[in-house]
């Protein structure tokens, strides 16, 4: 049982250049996340999409797209990286009753030169 | 914009002492609350989940919530070295919206 699985482990961008980040998960969950955690930031909410079908803003969303693929698969896309975007990225997901707790991947090391 | 507060830190305890952590929420409509501890590098994982007013313990961890105050707090007794770690206080805002704290860095002191 693989939990939340994210790819690549680690990526460096050049500025301008266009990625996306990949996300599944095999636990039937019904929300998922994606986090970005920069030194002393914790971790802040980039997106989420509660259900399949539907995504909606967290804390930081500018600068990045979402797509919720299918009940398993939660993308992130980064149209046109820059520096201020090198971040550890977290996906995580949740049963998604409004009261269930988060499990996560094992993150992605972005540096965008 | 709904927030997570958390001392940053660091805190320091001796081994085997009581470490004390505090969280404080903006959303009084949040239901769940949660604890995880993250090492360094690593993903964060999930040690305490919390619904209802009141305390709840799970070996040497006690989880606190005062929804009155929008306080949550984590005891750790009989601190180890392994304990050493970042812990992150989480919120899921109901809407299924969960978000954290900036998280609090524990040393145990050998």
């Amino acid at each position: 049982n693989a939990g939340v699985t994210q790819t690549p482990k680690f990526q460096v961008l050049k500025t301008g250049q266009s990625m996306t980040l990949q996300c599944a998960q095999d636990m039937n969950h019904n929300s998922m996340y994606w986090y970005r955690q920069d030194p002393g930031m914790g971790l802040r909410l980039i997106y989420y999409s509660a259900s399949e079908g539907t995504t909606d803003k967290g804390e930081v969303p500018n600068g990045y797209n979402v797509s919720r693929l299918n009940k398993r698969e939660f993308s992130l896309r980064l149209e046109s990286a820059a520096p201020s975007q090198t971040s550890v990225y977290f996906c995580a997901s949740s049963e998604g009753r409004g009261d269930t707790e988060a499990f996560f991947g094992q993150g992605t090391r972005l540096t965008v030169v | 914009q709904k927030e997570v507060e958390q001392n940053s830190g660091p805190l320091s305890v001796p081994e085997g002492a009581i470490a004390s952590l505090n969280c404080t929420y903006s959303d009084r409509g949040s239901q769940s609350f949660f604890w995880y501890r993250q090492y360094s590098g690593k993903s964060p994982e999930l040690i305490m989940s919390i619904y209802s007013n009141g305390d709840k313990e799970d070996g040497r961890f006690t989880a606190q919530l005062n929804k009155a105050s929008q306080y949550v707090s984590l005891l750790i007794r009989d601190s180890q070295p392994s304990d050493s770690a970042t812990y992150l206080c989480a919120v899921n805002t109901g809407d299924d919206k969960i978000i954290f704290g900036k998280g609090t860095r524990l040393h145990i002191l050998p």
